[in-house]
């Protein structure tokens, strides 16, 4: 079965600082995959998705991912954090098939320093 | 900037009581889906639907869940008979046909049974 691991329940950085977040899947093919950002009080928004081609993808907000299949990780990563990056971030993994539901990770809540 | 929206907000309700959660896809998806977040806990996938049939439903989505699209706007999900557990974050979304798993979300609706 696929599963999607988050493995930071909760990151705090600098504004200012670059930002990694972790994202480890578990799929048999190449799956598409996705990161979404929920700010409080509001839904999900798409950041980006990579369904094939470039294993580096350019998303909203000054946000990138890589695709790396060889560690089946998909981290989200920004070079300056802005105090409006405060939210969590949610990657989650497209099954392929007939399968359309996205499975999710538990979540990374991004905390912004001052 | 099309979007999905969802009503009401926020829903408290008595355990035993029906509840339905409205959504109104963006207008030209094809497909709709529901998924929940109980506090604390991963997005879970519900339901998905197409074409005025369910497409694809989760082990959570049982007896007491249903979903209709009543006219050409709406998406909403029925909960017969809410039990405490049902108390959670309900998501709509919505995906063009070609890009099934590109899925825009709706705001939530909180659900809150007593």
């Amino acid at each position: 079965a696929q599963s999607v691991t988050q493995p930071d329940i909760h990151i705090t950085v600098s504004e200012g600082a670059s930002l990694e977040l972790r994202c480890n899947y578990s799929y048999g093919a190449t799956p598409y995959l996705f990161w979404y950002v929920q700010s409080p009080g509001q839904g999900l928004q798409l950041l980006l998705k990579y369904f094939s081609g470039d294993t580096l993808v350019q998303g909203i907000k000054g946000f990138e991912a890589e695709f790396k299949r060889s560690q089946s990780s998909f981290n989200l990563r920004k070079p300056s954090v802005h105090w409006s990056d405060a939210a969590e971030y949610f990657c989650a993994v497209g099954a392929g098939d007939s399968n359309y539901q996205l499975i999710w990770g538990a979540g990374t809540k991004l905390i912004i320093k001052p | 900037e099309p979007e999905v929206t969802q009503t009401p907000s926020h829903q408290v309700t008595q355990m035993g009581q029906e509840v339905i959660l409205r959504c109104v896809p963006i207008s030209n998806h094809l497909y709709f889906y529901w998924y929940r977040q109980i506090l604390g806990q991963k997005v879970e996938f519900l339901v998905s639907f197409y074409n005025n049939e369910i497409s694809e439903k989760s082990e959570i989505f049982d007896d007491q869940f249903s979903v209709e699209r009543p006219d050409g706007s709406n998406f909403t999900l029925k909960i017969r008979s809410t039990k405490l557990e049902d108390s959670a974050m309900y998501f709509c979304a919505s995906s063009l046909q070609g890009a099934i798993y590109e899925q825009y979300f709706g705001p939530g609706t909180r659900l809150t049974v007593t």
